[in-house]
């Protein structure tokens, strides 16, 4: 079952902040967050795993809420680079070591 | 560079004709993927494989085929079977049941229907 992302789609202006939200129905072990440009290879951006710390980078970060189980990746002061679809990809057990895919958020940012 | 090849980057179909998709990598990764992508559905598991000679269904396996004979290589085929095979396919490889290691993705190759 696919994590519900929201919201689905969100327009900023550059150096405004921005939160994905990331929800599973299912216990999560890690979830992973990628960046997707129209037409390009999705980028990998972070991982949380269960019981870990909070991830950052520059100004973007991610939480994770294991009894929530849900994640947020927060953008900060966004940039013109940071437009894209953003997903979520979770891990919930098993042997088999698969991810499954949010449906994306759409991140624009303009000028 | 170590990264994934995935060729042709735009693939056309005849009714009634199997198509296959090429996947390389060269990453030294055990582990591959194959997902579809369709406007507003995100990612969808195809297939993956873990190690040589073994590979499984993911969520929408029909229609599909694939073969895992070498490690750098997991070629997928669209087969007559998937009425509906115009989507954007992504591979990808990761290291071998890792849950706290990334998934590296190919530039794609875009299915249509002539």
């Amino acid at each position: 079952q696919q994590p519900v992302q929201s919201p689905q789609a969100v327009i900023l202006r550059e150096g405004e902040d921005a939160v994905i939200n990331c929800s599973s129905s299912k216990a999560l072990y890690s979830v992973h967050w990628y960046r997707q440009k129209h037409g390009e290879a999705p980028i990998f951006l972070m991982i949380l795993l269960k019981g870990g710390e909070q991830k950052g980078h520059d100004k973007i970060s991610a939480s994770f809420n294991e009894k929530k189980q849900q994640s947020s990746l927060y953008l900060t002061a966004s940039q013109l680079s940071y437009s894209g679809t953003y997903f979520c990809g979770t891990y919930s057990g098993g042997s088999n070591y698969k991810l499954t895919f949010g449906k994306g958020t759409l991140l624009t940012v303009n000028p | 560079d170590g990264g994934i090849t995935q060729s042709p980057k735009y693939l056309f179909r005849k009714e009634g004709q199997n198509v296959t998709l090429s996947c390389e990598q060269n990453l030294n990764h055990d582990a591959m993927y194959w997902y579809r992508q369709d406007p507003g559905q995100g990612l969808r598991l195809i297939y993956y494989s873990q190690i040589v000679n073994d590979f499984q269904k993911g969520d929408i396996a029909e229609g599909y085929s694939v073969s895992r004979e070498k490690k750098e290589s997991f070629p997928l085929t669209v087969t007559s079977a998937q009425k509906n095979p115009t989507a954007f396919y992504l591979c990808a490889s990761s290291i071998r049941e890792a849950i706290n290691q990334p998934q590296h993705f190919g530039d794609g190759t875009r299915l249509s229907i002539l």
